[in-house]
């Protein structure tokens, strides 16, 4: 049964436009959430993270919305560069943000076309 | 540089024939954990550690070891590997506090024939 949902495995939007990830949860015990970016090659590395007490977490171009009724988060990137091309993981931690229990989503993968 | 360092990158091997991947990290993190990235199915954790001598199963340690006798070191053992486990294999770590965010290494491709 996944719990970390990502159910679009792949997106493709023009550059300065936006670009919307999404992902779904099932486990309402998840209270911290996270978003990873992996080039090819590479491991994953941390991009944001969300609180469940929040409901918007902000970092220059990326922005991730939470919407806890709906189980719901959102990765949004403004302007999109040709270098966010990669697979973007969504993944739910329960146990107050420590990552010993974090849940990954099967990712998707951003185009970001010139 | 602040690093997780697993080797080896790449791996071929047959069924049966033992195998350690090692993975080290400088950045003196209590909690290290092993992954695996399979097509379809996103990453998935095999063991983790919380601290030396300390280990504990992910969602699929079947088929897997680990030992944890130093703070930097988290090898991921196969005693006996099989073809299901030829998959790409991340370690991270990071500082047990809340929200100290994961660092992966670079991955081991492994393929099981």
């Amino acid at each position: 049964d996944q719990q970390v949902k990502q159910n679009s495995p792949s997106l493709s939007v023009q550059e300065g436009r936006i670009s919307i990830l999404n992902c779904d949860y099932t486990n309402s015990m998840f209270d911290y959430f996270l978003w990873y970016k992996k080039y090819p090659a590479e491991g994953p590395t941390f991009l944001i993270s969300i609180s469940s007490i929040k409901d918007k977490n902000e970092d220059g171009r990326f922005t991730v919305f939470l919407n806890k009724s709906a189980k719901h988060l959102s990765l949004h990137i403004v302007p999109s560069q040709p270098g966010d091309s990669a697979v973007y993981f969504c993944a739910a931690s329960g146990v107050g943000g420590s990552n010993y229990k974090l849940t990954f989503g099967k990712g998707t993968l951003l185009t970001v076309n010139p | 540089e602040a690093q997780v360092t697993q080797n080896p990158r790449y791996l071929i091997t047959v069924t049966g024939k033992k195998l350690t991947v090692t993975c080290s990290q400088n950045m003196n993190h209590e909690y290290m954990s092993w992954y695996r990235q399979d097509p379809g199915l996103g990453l998935r954790q095999i063991y983790y550690s919380m601290n030396v001598e300390v280990t504990d199963k992910g969602d699929v340690p079947e088929g897997y070891k680990v030992s944890r006798k130093e703070k930097r070191n988290f090898p991921l053992i196969l005693e006996s590997p099989s073809p299901n486990q030829t998959s790409l294999y991340f370690c991270a770590s990071s500082f047990l506090t809340s929200s100290s965010p994961l660092h992966f290494g670079n991955g081991t491709r492994l393929t099981v024939t």
